[in-house]
């Protein structure tokens, strides 16, 4: 595996279900990002973890929830979530800081 | 409020023409700067940064930067359909501040 690498691909859930979301990065970046991509917005910044450690929470709910175990590794733990958090959550990565930022392919979440 | 503007499009240019993008951004303090290309239904792919003012060449794009006018923009050479995407340009203002993107049409 290459670059940056998400699962599943596409999710469906129920507003009562807990589900997670997986990134791992194979580039030996010491940054990863979480972002929600909904249309006709920008990107939105959900999460920043540098060398393991949030560094940034932009007011996310807390039915949001993230996890980083060790620098190639994060997840985004889901639960309770409302119909209008359908959209792409992609996961990026950098060397450090907001520097050239590399994507995954993105999860597609639709919440029924 | 850190913003990062782009003309939403559609930008529709004949193949083998030029294509411009331009992105305007708030914060003066800004230092690098970023074009992503998005296919529909893809993620951004990164495909040029710049940090300094001035033109910076790699193959049929140019990235263009005058920090005075707090402007950035993507010139592609000889357009071709499979350059028809949405392209987000992203300013580094202690973090990313990601555009709404401009849909660019390559017509045959």
């Amino acid at each position: 595996e290459t670059g940056v690498t998400q699962t599943p691909r596409h999710l469906v859930m129920g507003m009562t279900n807990k589900k997670s979301l997986k990134c791992e990065q194979h580039l030996g970046h010491n940054a990863m990002y979480w972002y929600k991509q909904s249309a006709k917005k920008p990107l939105e910044l959900m999460f920043v973890y540098s060398l393991e450690e949030r560094v940034e929470n932009n007011s996310v709910p807390s039915r949001f929830s993230p996890e980083c175990p060790n620098s190639s590794h994060l997840f985004l733990h889901l639960h309770t979530l409302q119909p209008e958090d359908s959209a792409l959550y992609l996961c990026a990565s950098s060397l450090e800081g907001p520097s050239e930022q590399y994507f995954g392919p993105g999860t597609r979440l639709t919440v029924t | 409020q850190k913003e990062v503007e782009q003309n939403s499009g559609p930008l529709s240019v004949p193949e083998g023409a030029i294509a411009s993008l331009n992105c305007t951004y708030s914060d003066r303090g800004s230092q690098s700067f970023f074009w992503y290309r998005q296919y529909s239904g893809k993620s951004p792919e990164l495909i040029m940064f710049i940090y300094s003012n001035g033109d910076k060449e790699d193959g049929r794009f140019t990235a263009q930067l005058n920090k005075a006018s707090q402007y950035v923009s993507l010139l592609i050479r000889d357009s071709q359909p499979s350059d028809s995407a949405t392209y987000l340009c992203a300013v580094n203002a202690d973090k990313l501040i990601f555009g709404t993107g401009t849909r660019l049409q390559v017509f045959p």
